[in-house]
Order: C-alpha cells, then sequence, then structure tokens
C-alpha cells in the first residue's frame, strides 16, 4: 500500500516551453501533497503543499506564476513548469499523505532537463 | 524556526557492524518522527516511523525517540553495502502536516 506514481520520470525541454508533472496517489487518498526540488548533492526543498480543493501554498522564494499546482482530487496533483529555463533543471519529487500526523510516502521523481 | 539537524557524514562503517545516525530537533512539540533512506539518483522512502518515547524495531533497523532531548536516533544492525545511502530524519510538530527535513547524514558500507 501507500504508493505514489509521477509522470514523466524524466523529461527533456527546450527552454521557454512549459512541462507537466502529474503525481498520483495508487492506493489512498491523499488531503495533502508535497512538491520537493533537490539539486544534485543538495537537500530537499520544499517547494508548496497543496490541499485538495485548494490554493497551493508555496514557500518563500518559489515563485507561484512559475511553478503552478493544481490539486483538483484526492489523487492526483499536478506541477507545471512555465517558461522552464536551464536553472529549472532539477530532480522534481512529489509526495502525499492523508492527514497531519500520518507519513509522508513519495513518488519515484521526476528529472527535468531545460536545453 | 523549526530546524532538524544531522551530521552529513560521510559515516563510514565496515559491513556487519551497527550503523547509528542521529537527529536533532528544535521544537519541543514535535511529535512524529520518522527516517527515510535515499539512494543516489532516487526519491526518499520510508524506513519507519516513530511517536513515543523509547525504541521501535523493525526487521535490523531500531529507531530511538527521546524527546526529553530533543533526538531520535535510526540504528542498524548487520550493515550491508546495499544500506549505503543518505538517510533522512525528518520531524512534524503537533497538528502540523508539514514535516521539517534534515539535510541528511551519507552512510557508507564498505565491505
Amino acid at each position: 500500500g501507500a504508493v505514489v506514481s509521477q509522470h514523466p520520470s524524466w523529461v527533456i525541454c527546450k527552454s521557454g516551453t512549459s512541462v507537466k508533472i502529474e503525481c498520483r496517489s495508487l492506493d489512498f487518498q491523499a488531503t495533502t501533497m508535497f512538491w520537493y526540488r533537490q539539486f544534485p548533492k543538495q537537500s530537499l526543498m520544499l517547494m508548496a503543499t497543496s490541499n485538495e480543493g485548494s490554493k497551493a501554498t508555496y514557500e518563500q522564494g518559489v515563485e507561484k506564476d512559475k511553478f503552478l499546482i493544481n490539486h483538483a482530487s484526492l489523487t492526483l496533483s499536478t506541477l507545471t513548469v512555465t517558461s522552464a529555463h536551464p536553472e529549472d533543471s532539477s530532480f522534481y519529487i512529489c509526495s502525499a499523505s492523508t492527514g497531519s500526523q500520518e507519513t509522508q510516502y513519495f513518488g519515484p521523481g521526476t528529472r527535468l532537463l531545460v536545453l | 524556526q523549526k530546524e532538524v539537524e544531522q551530521n552529513s557524514g560521510p559515516l563510514s562503517v565496515p559491513e556487519g557492524a551497527i550503523a547509528s545516525l542521529n537527529c536533532t530537533y528544535s521544537d519541543r512539540g514535535s511529535q512524529s518522527f520518522f527516517w527515510y533512506r535515499q539512494y543516489s539518483g532516487k526519491s526518499p522512502e520510508l524506513i519507519m516511523s516513530i511517536y513515543s518515547n523509547g525504541d521501535k524495531e523493525d526487521g535490523r533497523f531500531t529507531a530511538q525517540l527521546n524527546k526529553a532531548s530533543q533526538y531520535v536516533s535510526l540504528l542498524i544492525r548487520d550493515s550491508q553495502p546495499s544500506d549505503s545511502a543518505t538517510y533522512l530524519c525528518a520531524v512534524k510538530g503537533a497538528g502540523s502536516y508539514i514535516p521539517t527535513f534534515g539535510r541528511g547524514t551519507s552512510l557508507i558500507v564498505h565491505p
């Protein structure tokens, strides 16, 4: 149980294009989903937290207009990187939990390379 | 500001030894504690969670929590080279759904 999937697992795109990453909880309903970014050899950086049906809460320094998050259902959240640039190249990881005290389960991550 | 501190390592132990990973946290009201393992290039995977003071064992892994001293540790018995990874400590406060992650400790188990 507690499986989280992400799609795509990797993506290469040209600078200026937009990329959408999907995160799904496969066998549980995720009231809260989290989006992280991780650069090589660095720690996880929380980008935003989203609750189903609500606007996402972004961490300080994360541009909400650049990283669009939609959490339309209890099993799906999407992150869209708009007008991607090479500096947005990173490992994007989502996670999901069922409540305030519940464990977070991570998706396998999406590796984004912007040329 | 809530902080979770881990020694970045690397912690190097021989195969078969006990690896001890430590984590301290600043928020005295923290209620939930988690250990994750992250292999290079992969996302974190949950090892175990602990909520009460004392020890919790799961196979070769034992989590130890001491809320009075504000630390949580992870012991790995009979360490294997496949245990080589970065271990992340995560802490959540009471009623909070946003965990605070430590920077992780790199563990190397050499044959």
